[in-house]
């Protein structure tokens, strides 16, 4: 089952540039969104949470709804080779997760 | 956020032996909680639904005999691989949730089986 779908990259960005990814999603009913980062061997952690239709910062992190437009994106700003790792959203109860979008922040 | 606490981390065990991988959530009550497994620079893949107090479902393909879950408690779930097989090693991961708060994921086990 998916109902939210990202674009699979890779993506890479020099350090110091907005690393931008984006999810849509199907369901016209979902109400909330996540964001998860998983680093290499490691378990994904949440980042972001987002509820309502508009911009959600934390940090250098926006997270960007568009229900009319049912996408969901994660914005990473002044990106860090930290910030190096598989992204991947969900939404409501969904708990099946794509391969996400892998990003590589180049020093 | 809250903490979700998985154990081991590794573990390596004999090809015919057991092993149990415990997920605990340290801060709040999960009523559901997951169990996954990963492949190297594979997505997760959910292996079944674990309920406190009921059998846990299991996601199409997984047999559920051989991957037994026990959720006895509203803070623990536990997995067990029985008759483990070299094509059980994985990265197994569990996550916990609550309403509109997303999951948060425990520390995943490695498991290889020798």
């Amino acid at each position: 089952q998916k109902e939210v779908e990202q674009n699979s990259g890779p993506l890479s960005v020099p350090e110091g540039a907005i690393a931008s990814l984006n999810c849509t999603y199907s369901d016209r009913g979902s109400q909330s969104f996540f964001w998860y980062r998983q680093y290499s061997g490691k378990s994904p952690e949440l980042i972001m949470s987002i509820y309502s239709n508009g911009d959600q910062e934390d940090g250098r992190f926006t997270a960007q709804l568009n229900k009319a437009s049912q996408y969901v994106s994660l914005l990473i700003r002044d990106s860090q080779p930290s910030d190096s790792a598989t992204y991947l959203c969900a939404a409501d109860n969904q708990f099946y997760f794509g391969t996400g979008t892998s990003l590589t922040v180049i020093p | 956020g809250a903490v979700v606490s998985q154990h081991p981390s590794w573990v390596i065990c004999k090809s015919g032996t057991s092993v149990k991988i415990e997920c605990r959530s340290l801060d709040f009550q999960a009523t559901t909680m997951f169990w996954y497994r990963q492949f190297p620079k594979q997505s997760l893949m959910l292996m079944a639904t674990s309920n406190e107090g009921s059998k846990a479902t299991y996601e199409q393909g997984v047999e559920k005999d051989k991957f037994l879950i026990n959720h006895a408690s509203l803070t623990l779930s536990t997995l067990t691989v029985t008759s483990a097989h070299p094509e059980d090693s994985s990265f197994y991961i569990c996550s916990a949730t609550g309403t509109r708060v997303g999951a948060f994921f425990g520390q995943g086990t490695r498991l290889t089986v020798v």
